[in-house]
This record gives C-alpha cells, structure tokens and sequence, in this order.
C-alpha cells in the first residue's frame, strides 16, 4: 500500500488565484513529519514546508499553508496568489519515527501544477 | 553556503561500464541517502546512510552499491548499468535520520543508459 498518495496527476490555476494539492498518507508511527517539495523544469528539489505530528497549528511559510487534518491524515498544501513560477512538480513526502526500524522516507508521486496568466 | 553538490550532472554511458556519481554535503549532516527520479513513480530511495561507514538498502537497492568513508561523501556505484537504471539521481542530506529533520537535496543527475 502506498504511504503518500497524491490523486491530482496534474491541476491547472489562473494566476492570482488559490490552489489547493491534495495529500494523504498512512503510518501507524505517533511520530512523523511531512514535508511538502516544489521541482520546477530545471530539476531541482525545493523544500517548501513542514508539519510534525505534533504540531497543533498548521504550517505556513509566506504563500504556502499546509491544511494538516491528522485525523483523516490529510497534508494538503495551499498556495495562495498563484504566481507563474509556482507552475511545477510539487511532492510531498513522509519520515516516520522509525517505530518499525524504518528510516526510509517516502515520497508521493507528484501533482503538475500548471499557472495560467 | 550550505550545500549539496552531485557530479557529474549529466551522463551518457553503455550497458556494463562501471560508473560513480559522487556526493557531498557541508553541513556535517549524519544522514545521506540517494533516491532515483523515474516518470510517474516519484523519489524511491537507493540507500541510505546513517553516519559514516553505517549504510543500508532502501526501497530499490537492485545494482546499485555505496560506500560511506568520511560524513560528508557518499557516492553511488553502478558497477554493471543497465539501460533501467536511465533516471535522474538525487543525493540529499538531514541532519540525523529523525522523522522531523529536513532533508536537502543535490541537483540531480541525468543518467542516460545505452
């Protein structure tokens, strides 16, 4: 079974509007943290933001919010004011508190998020 | 500035000649680890390190090899490529294996196999 699932293959966003990139994942670990990567055309990974497990408040970095729903073990990541940079691969990915001897992180497959002008 | 550097970042080469992709990071970082991009699939981890001379398998070990010598290298061997393993490589780097540390990545390498 997949740990991170990502649904959206790929989402299109007018320019200056909010978009929204769905995330879901499973662990039976108390201990995780979830990490959200942009890679735009040239290649690179690109950290973009964090939540732990026992983070109470959701993650925000500048434009980035992250919509942590524990409970339904959603991460889903928020940009607000799309610009055209943001158009790119976006990933979120998982490290777990090794409770199984795990220190693998795992990734999801990956949203394209295309900004129309 | 800190980093982690790959090279080469682009390579061509056939099937069976042993190649090495090296890695380093400056940020005295514990753990490194080498994933491979591939259409589709995402990052699947190659190995990983937990601090020198301790490395272990990660998710699609299959003909690749590592070696962890000094904290801040870690290449990866392909010691007989095969045109499956034509991907795009990235080493990354956190500072310990715990699950709320943050890995950063090198830029990739662009591995073509004939």
């Amino acid at each position: 079974a997949q740990k991170i699932t990502q649904t959206q293959p790929g989402m299109f966003v007018q320019e200056k509007e909010a978009v929204t990139l769905d995330c879901t994942y499973d662990t039976s670990d108390q201990s995780y943290g979830l990490f959200w990567y942009k890679q735009p055309s040239s290649g690179e990974m690109i950290f973009l933001i964090y939540q732990g497990s026992y983070d109470e408040q959701n993650a925000t970095e500048g434009r980035y919010s992250l919509n942590f729903q524990k409970a339904r073990k959603s991460a889903n990541l928020v940009i607000s004011a799309s610009q055209l940079g943001d158009s790119a691969m976006y990933f979120c990915a998982m490290r777990e508190g090794q409770v199984g001897g795990s220190y693998i992180p795992t990734f999801g497959r990956g949203t394209s998020l295309i900004v129309h002008p | 500035e800190a980093q982690v550097t790959q090279n080469p970042r682009y390579l061509i080469t056939v099937t069976g000649k042993k190649l090495t992709v090296t890695c380093s990071q400056n940020m005295n970082h514990e753990y490194m680890s080498w994933y491979r991009q591939d259409p589709g699939l995402g990052l699947r981890q190659i190995y990983y390190s937990m601090n020198v001379e301790v490395t272990d398998k990660g998710d699609v070990p299959e003909g690749y090899k590592v070696s962890r010598k000094e904290k801040r290298n870690f290449p990866l061997i392909l010691e007989s490529p095969s045109p499956n393993q034509t991907s795009l490589y990235f080493c990354a780097s956190s500072e310990t294996g715990r699950w709320d540390n943050e890995q950063f990545f090198g830029p990739g390498t662009r591995l073509t196999v004939l």
